[in-house]
This record gives structure tokens, C-alpha cells and sequence, in this order.
């Protein structure tokens, strides 16, 4: 398809178990970006690749968290040992990301929402 | 990147114009004002953007201030489909392609029939 896909669009796992969550992005788009978001909140940046390279993980909760991102194109982030405040839709964005260019909007997918028991 | 100020929900009649403003006195010269809309179980969708003059697409029209302290997404006719949280956003992309954005709580925009 022409947007950015995610997959699974539901997850449901049990507490200190690993999970791993995948981004497709636009083609052509070299910057790419998650986000988490939880129930009645904004969307909080959690890392940010500029094709495989990863200049930005600020946003990374813990060290359980790590992500990914190969061929400039798939995105897949890991989340190990979850833990019950991990549960969240996880949202990824793709963008052009080209150099010089001040104006490029986000495209989002429907994000993974993540429940852990 | 400059903090946004929205209102938290608005109501607007289904088939009049929905005008959501947003404040944003810090704006930097080289940001610009984004809007996103999330609905319901859905990603954020771009809608429209600009830097100062005035912008139109096919899905809404923006307006920004003379001094960029402010706009306003108008939405010419709101359908019961455009009932969704709308995000006010400014930023820049850097250097090297990054745009680093910080998306609050948005207004909460209930078309009624």
C-alpha cells in the first residue's frame, strides 16, 4: 500500500514477556520515527533513524527498549521483560527526511496497540 | 521547538465551517505551524502546514497571523467524519532531515448532526 503499515495492529501478552513490533514506512522515506501514546494522551517521541542510523533515541523509556531499522526501510521495535505501564498504541512515522528541506510532514500509521496482562 | 496553546473541545453544527485556533507566541522564524488530526483508533493524519501566508488544500484552509503568534485551521463545511482530536504543531526539520515535534492534548472537535 502507499501508507505507512504496522503490524500487529494488536498485541496481547503477558507481563515479562518480550515483544517485538514492526514498521513498514513509505518507500522513498528515509526519516522515520515511533511514538508511543497512551489512553486519553499526547504522543510521546520515543527514537528517531535517519536510514539505518538512529541520531535520536531520547525518548527510549528504559533499556528495555531498542529499536531497529534495516535496508533504510523496516523499522522493528523491541520491548523486553514488558512491564504493565508499557501498555500503549505504539505509532510509527515516515517522512522524506531530506536534507535541506525545512518542511516535511509526519505519515502515520494506525500504530499497535500494545495491552500487557 | 515553540509550545502550542488549544483549546481542549469545541462543538461545531455538521455542514458549517469549524475554525480551531491556536496559539503559539514563540514561534522561531524558521518554524513552521502544522495541523494533524487523530481519529478514534487511527494514527495522526497531516492535513495542512505553513510558514506565514495563508494556506488551502482539498481538506481545510490555514490562516496565520501577521506576527505568526497565531492561526486558525478552518474546516469549510465540518461532516460528522471530521469529529476527531486536531493537533496544532510548529516545528522545523533540521540539517539533516530531522523534525522533532511535540504533540499535546489537541482540541477535541465534536461535529453534531
Amino acid at each position: 500500500g502507499a501508507g505507512v503499515s504496522q503490524s500487529p495492529s494488536n498485541k496481547v501478552t503477558e507481563k515479562g514477556k518480550d515483544v517485538e513490533l514492526r514498521c513498514d514506512p513509505i518507500s522513498g522515506h528515509t526519516a522515520l520515527y515511533w511514538y508511543r501514546q497512551r489512553l486519553g494522551q499526547g504522543l510521546e517521541f520515543l527514537i528517531y533513524f535517519q536510514g539505518n542510523s538512529a541520531p535520536d533515541k531520547s525518548g527510549l523509556p528504559s533499556d528495555r527498549f531498542s529499536a531497529e531499522r534495516t535496508g533504510e526501510s523496516v523499522s522493528t521495535l523491541t520491548i523486553q521483560r514488558t512491564q504493565q505501564e508499557d501498555s500503549a498504541v505504539y505509532l510509527c512515522a515516515s517522512s522524506l527526511g531530506t536534507r535541506g528541506s525545512s518542511n516535511q510532514p509526519q505519515h502515520f500509521g494506525d500504530g499497535t496497540r500494545l495491552s500487557i496482562l | 521547538d515553540a509550545k502550542t496553546t488549544q483549546p481542549p473541545s469545541m462543538d461545531c453544527a455538521e455542514g458549517r465551517a469549524a475554525n480551531l485556533p491556536c496559539n503559539h507566541s514563540t514561534i522561531s522564524g524558521n518554524e513552521y505551524v502544522y495541523w494533524y488530526r487523530q481519529i478514534h483508533s487511527q494514527g495522526p493524519q497531516y492535513i495542512i502546514h505553513g510558514l506565514k501566508n495563508n494556506e488551502t488544500n482539498e481538506m481545510a484552509s490555514l490562516i496565520i497571523t501577521e506576527d505568526r503568534k497565531s492561526s486558525t485551521l478552518i474546516l469549510p463545511h465540518a461532516t460528522l467524519r471530521d469529529t476527531a482530536v486536531y493537533y496544532c504543531i510548529v516545528s522545523r526539520t533540521n540539517s539533516g532531515g530531522y523534525q522533532k515535534v511535540t504533540f499535546g492534548i489537541g482540541t477535541k472537535l465534536q461535529v453534531i448532526p
